[in-house]
Formats: structure tokens, sequence, C-alpha cells
């Protein structure tokens, strides 16, 4: 097991809500890096934050956003939530720079009806 | 666009059986190559390769990197049905400061049949 943890485990939510996803890295790790997983697909990258600072952002709408707090833990938000948005969310922490690989933490499935 | 192609998409073979599985990229300024076997939900990592040629080994896995073809091989021999889960590679380009950016192809499913 990694040292990275994610809550909640599951999740349902109605299209329109908000949500909002929690991950704490691994011991040491500055650098936080959030994926989106649909069903058959592979891991898409969404953001990553280094210090408290979003360092990079895949190709997802503005309605996804997220912090960065000074422990490294990081959150997920998601806006408006669209049916398209059910999925796995991974994050995953690393040492940026660093020759570590990056660890992934369980993931939170959520599911928008 | 980078892109990371994996093949096959399913497979599946008895206990006993060696499998290969293939993966093709397409990225910009490549830094690295990983591989990673997930079960359940969270990937766990198996590999990273960087250099061409090199064979890294772990039990009955290895994995190989051409970086002049651009493409990697995971090879798992003697397989056991404890190596059914989906097998996702990814590249990571060095590109500006979002090192750590992975990019992953679809994954191959693989199961074994006692």
């Amino acid at each position: 097991e990694t040292g990275v943890t994610q809550s909640p485990t599951h999740l349902i939510k109605t299209r329109g809500q908000q949500v909002t996803l929690r991950c704490s890295s691994q011991s040491g790790h500055n650098t936080v890096s959030w994926y989106q997983q649909a069903l058959g697909q592979g891991p898409q990258f969404i953001f990553q934050y280094y210090r408290e600072e979003e360092n990079g952002r895949g190709n997802f709408p503005p309605r996804f956003s997220g912090l960065q707090f000074p422990n490294y833990s990081s959150e997920l938000n998601v806006n408006a939530l669209e049916l398209d948005d059910s999925a796995l969310y991974l994050c995953a922490s690393s040492s940026l720079g660093g020759d570590d690989e990056q660890f992934f933490g369980p993931g939170t499935r959520l599911t928008v009806l | 666009e980078d892109k990371v192609v994996q093949s096959p998409l399913s497979l599946v073979v008895h206990e006993g059986d060696t499998v290969t599985l293939n993966c093709s990229y397409e990225v910009t300024n490549f830094r690295s190559l990983l591989w990673y076997k997930q079960e359940k939900k969270a990937p766990t990592f198996l590999f990273m390769l960087t250099s061409s040629g090199i064979e890294k080994k772990s039990g009955r896995l290895s994995s190989i990197l051409d970086k002049k073809e651009l493409f990697s091989i995971l090879n798992i021999t003697a397989t056991q049905t404890g190596d059914s889960a989906i097998y996702l590679c990814a590249v990571e380009p060095a590109r500006g400061s979002t090192l750590g950016r992975l990019y992953f192809g679809r994954g191959t499913q693989l199961t074994v049949w006692p």
C-alpha cells in the first residue's frame, strides 16, 4: 500500500450538483496530480499542484478546480456535475523533480445520476 | 498531441502461459515510460524505464524500452490467476515545469484462467 489516501471511497451525486474530493499525499511528497479514469479508459490528467499552486492542467473545463494545502494534501472540486463526470478519480503524489515514481491513492468512485 | 497506444486491449490466457503486452508512444521530449498494474482501483507501480535496451526485471515480470522505435513491452512468464488485472502504460514528457504529468494508454485487460 502507498501512503496516499483519498476520501470518500464512493459518492453518488445528481446532475448540477457540486462535489469535493480529498487526497492526502505520501509523507515527503510535495506534488499532487489528479486524474480522471472513465470506464474502460486510461487515467486522464486533470491538473497538478505543487507548493499550493496549480502547475499544469489537462483538457478539462474550469468547473474542475483544485486546492493544495500547506501540508500538501489536496482537494478536487467539480461544479455543475454532468453525467460524463462519472468516473474513478485518482490522485497521485510525488516529489517534483525527484526520481521517485508517482504513488496513486485508491481513488474515489463518483457516480452522477 | 502526445499519444500512448497499448495492444492488445484484452487478453485471455491459461495459467503457466507467457504473455507480452505492447505499448507504443508519440511524445515530445520523452522523459520516462512507466508500467502500472491496476486490479481494483489504485494503479500500482511496476517499472520505470528511461534508457533503451536495458531490461528491468521483477520476479516473473520484465520490461524493456526501445526509444528509437518508440515502444515498450511488458512480459509476464508463467502467468498466475493473481496476474489478472489491467496493465497500464504511461509516458512522462519533460516539458516545462510540469514534470510528473503522465499520459496513459487505455490499458490491457489480462485475464488468467486456472
